[in-house]
């Protein structure tokens, strides 16, 4: 059964580039890698999803090497509102006809002034 | 547009109690996916539903359930509470079509606590 592995915990200063790596082995040849980001209490918001090599919206850019065994969230100049857990999530098909959905252990991103 | 919506948003129930947990997905979604938070913890997956059959189950025991319905509307219901089902019970939706291939949008959860 795949695992996915996210460092517990990450410090950062405000304008500084932020880079979270997640580990997914057995990734499938189908399945997406979805970030989210959760401030306490609250559910988790989308903020990027890719599939190979790289996608960058407004607020993120996701790396993801061609053998698809792990994927970089990187967030750029980062701000104390970005302090939050984040969340990789891989969808795993193909597990008798039904879908396994996997989240990461969480990172908790903390940024100081 | 609203997204997805989930009541109540807090609730004590005692041990050996049921909880029925409800949640609205965005409209358009017809996939629904329940996950249990436990404080400091990351969500685990309880189930999926689409077009009203299960897809999807986690490693939960039977006591809890699920079922969505024909406006893709859905329950998470819990039998015999015990104290280890204190959590955030979040619901989720997405687009039609393979869970892969689409993002899931998550409500801000239900808090259980079973005293």
């Amino acid at each position: 059964l795949a695992k996915t592995t996210q460092p517990i915990s990450m410090d950062s200063y405000e304008g500084q580039e932020v880079n979270i790596t997640c580990s997914h082995n057995n990734i499938a040849t189908n399945d997406y890698i979805t970030w989210y980001q959760q401030f306490p209490s609250q559910g988790p918001r989308f903020i990027i999803q890719g599939y190979k090599t790289k996608v960058t919206n407004e607020v993120a850019s996701l790396f993801i090497p061609a053998d698809r065994k792990s994927s970089t969230l990187s967030l750029p100049r980062v701000s104390l509102s970005d302090t939050a857990v984040y969340y990789c999530l891989v969808v795993l098909t193909g597990y008798s006809s039904a879908s396994k959905i996997i989240f990461g252990s969480g990172t908790r991103l903390s940024i100081r002034p | 547009d609203a997204g997805v919506t989930q009541s109540p948003t807090h609730l004590i129930k005692t041990r050996g109690q049921h909880v029925t947990l409800r949640c609205s997905p965005i409209s358009g979604h017809k996939s629904v996916s329940w996950y249990q938070q436990v404080l400091g913890q990351g969500p685990q997956f309880i189930f999926q539903y689409y077009e009203k059959e299960e897809r999807g189950r986690g490693n939960f025991p039977d006591r809890f359930s699920a079922r969505q319905f024909p406006n893709y509307s859905s329950e998470l219901n819990v039998n015999a509470l015990l104290l280890g089902d204190s959590a955030l019970y979040l619901c989720a939706s997405s687009q039609p079509g393979l869970l892969g291939r689409n993002t899931i949008y998550f409500g801000e959860g239900s808090w259980l606590t079973v005293v």
